[in-house]
């Protein structure tokens, strides 16, 4: 059974700072893996889709990448600013119905 | 384009009281549509999918049931609520290669 994590629960940076967020899973055999944005109290918000035959995508400040062989992906904000201060989440999917398997989240809050 | 509608948006419920949360997508045909719940402390863990009308599938041994009645209607029900119940369901949808999520439902039971 996939289990997905993500390290660090929790980050606090200064405005301005590049920074990066970890996922890892456990099984390799995955279809796509996908980024969340998630604000308080607020459903979830799509910020970046990698297929499995992909290394990286790319969507103005962010950058995810995936290596499928060692199981891991990451989130990498370049120009911190306090508006990306939320929840972010990475989820697997192994390509069936069967839905999407998260990771438990980092907190993250931009200092201004 | 595709839209997918929550309600109600927020709830609370005494312990014992039934439960109904009902979920609507729009702008798209034969949809998988699944259930998620949020729970304090916890990561986002999948609760039901359905691949079509009258097919659900559960993935968690619990005190709910869902249903769909219609191709792009997905309820999810109780009988009886339990104190672990509370939490945040997140509906979602997939007509492909990625899911999408609705504006999900803050359940409170008291």
């Amino acid at each position: 059974k996939q289990e997905v994590t993500q390290i660090p629960a929790a980050l606090s940076v200064p405005e301005g700072e590049n920074l990066v967020l970890n996922c890892s899973f456990t099984d390799s055999a995955i279809y796509n893996l996908q980024w969340f944005r998630q604000d308080p109290g607020k459903g979830l918000t799509s910020l970046l889709l990698i297929q499995s035959s992909q290394r990286e995508q790319t969507s103005g400040r962010l950058n995810a990448s995936l290596d499928k062989s060692s199981g891991r992906s990451t989130l990498y904000i370049a120009a911190s600013q306090p508006g990306d201060s939320a929840t972010y989440l990475c989820a697997a999917s192994g390509g069936g119905a069967d839905g999407l398997t998260f990771g438990k989240g980092t907190h993250l809050i931009i200092q201004p | 384009s595709q839209t997918i509608h929550q309600w109600p948006a927020t709830l609370v419920q005494p312990v014992g009281s039934p439960l109904s949360l009902e979920c609507t997508v729009e702008g798209t045909s034969n949809p998988n549509l699944y259930w998620y719940r949020q729970a304090a402390g916890r990561g986002l863990q999948l609760l039901f999918y359905s691949v079509g009308i009258g097919q659900i599938s559960s993935e968690v041994p619990q005190n709910l049931s869902a249903s769909r009645p219609q191709d792009r209607q997905f309820i999810l029900s109780s009988k009886k609520l339990l104190l672990s119940d509370s939490g945040f369901y997140l509906c979602a949808w997939s007509g492909g290669n990625r899911e999408y999520f609705g504006p999900g439902t803050r359940l409170l039971v008291l």
